[in-house]
């Protein structure tokens, strides 16, 4: 168990709609990371959150919005949803930036769009 | 920009086999080198890391070295078990604030480890 905890695991919905992935941090640990899991994309960067506030952003789609509250946990939004946004998310946190921390997984967040 | 190449799977070994997994990567600067492991249903596990050229990072019988000179950081572990079966990616950090310390991850190499 690596103390990231990530709500819901399964997500089934259909095409057009809105879904919010929920993740929070190992205790004391400030950054958040986003990445999404695929087969044809590989495992992939979407955002990082440091205590509040947007550090990084990768490959993340307009439609797919993220933030980080004031409790340091974290919600991927994800909308107007496509078959291909299909996959397994995952978030990930570390103790802080700046430094190649280890960044811990959670289990992950498998959506299906119908 | 930065990128990890590792090696295609599947690869199927016996228990007690000895296994290598190529990584290789391109990044400007002095990335920080990962491998993950992926156990099926689960999410990823740090399996080792390391930080500066000609770190060796080790952790259950697994052990990589960091190659500046050849850009690596290859897996190896001396004698598998069945309970090595698992899908393993090398990824890089280039730890900078710019960069907000992401993960670039390789494709992942699923390894089967038959008794």
């Amino acid at each position: 168990d690596s103390g990231v905890t990530q709500t819901p695991k399964h997500l089934i919905t259909a095409t057009g709609q809105r879904v919010t992935l929920r993740c929070s941090p190992r205790s004391g640990d400030l950054s958040v990371y986003w990445y999404q899991q695929s087969l044809d994309q590989g495992l992939q960067f979407l955002i990082h959150y440091y205590n509040g506030e947007e550090r990084a952003k990768g490959n993340i789609l307009e439609r797919f919005s993220a933030q980080q509250f004031p409790d340091l946990h974290s919600e991927l939004n994800l909308s107007s949803l496509e078959l291909g946004d299909s996959a397994l998310y995952f978030c990930a946190s570390s103790v802080a930036t700046g430094q190649p921390y280890e960044q811990y997984f959670g289990p992950g967040t498998r959506l299906t769009v119908t | 920009g930065d990128s990890v190449t590792q090696m295609e799977g599947p690869v199927t070994l016996s228990e007690e086999a000895f296994l290598t997994i190529n990584c290789t990567y391109t990044a400007t600067g002095y990335p920080s080198l990962f491998w993950y492991v992926q156990y099926p249903g689960e999410g990823l596990q740090l399996l080792l890391k390391a930080t500066k050229a000609d770190d060796k990072g080790s952790n259950k019988g697994f052990e990589a070295t960091y190659r500046k000179e050849t850009t690596s950081f290859h897996l190896e572990k001396g004698s598998v078990q069945v309970s090595d079966s698992a899908v393993y990616f090398c990824a890089l950090s280039a730890g900078s604030r710019a960069a907000g310390n992401k993960l670039t991850f390789g494709g992942g190499t699923r390894v089967l480890v038959k008794p």
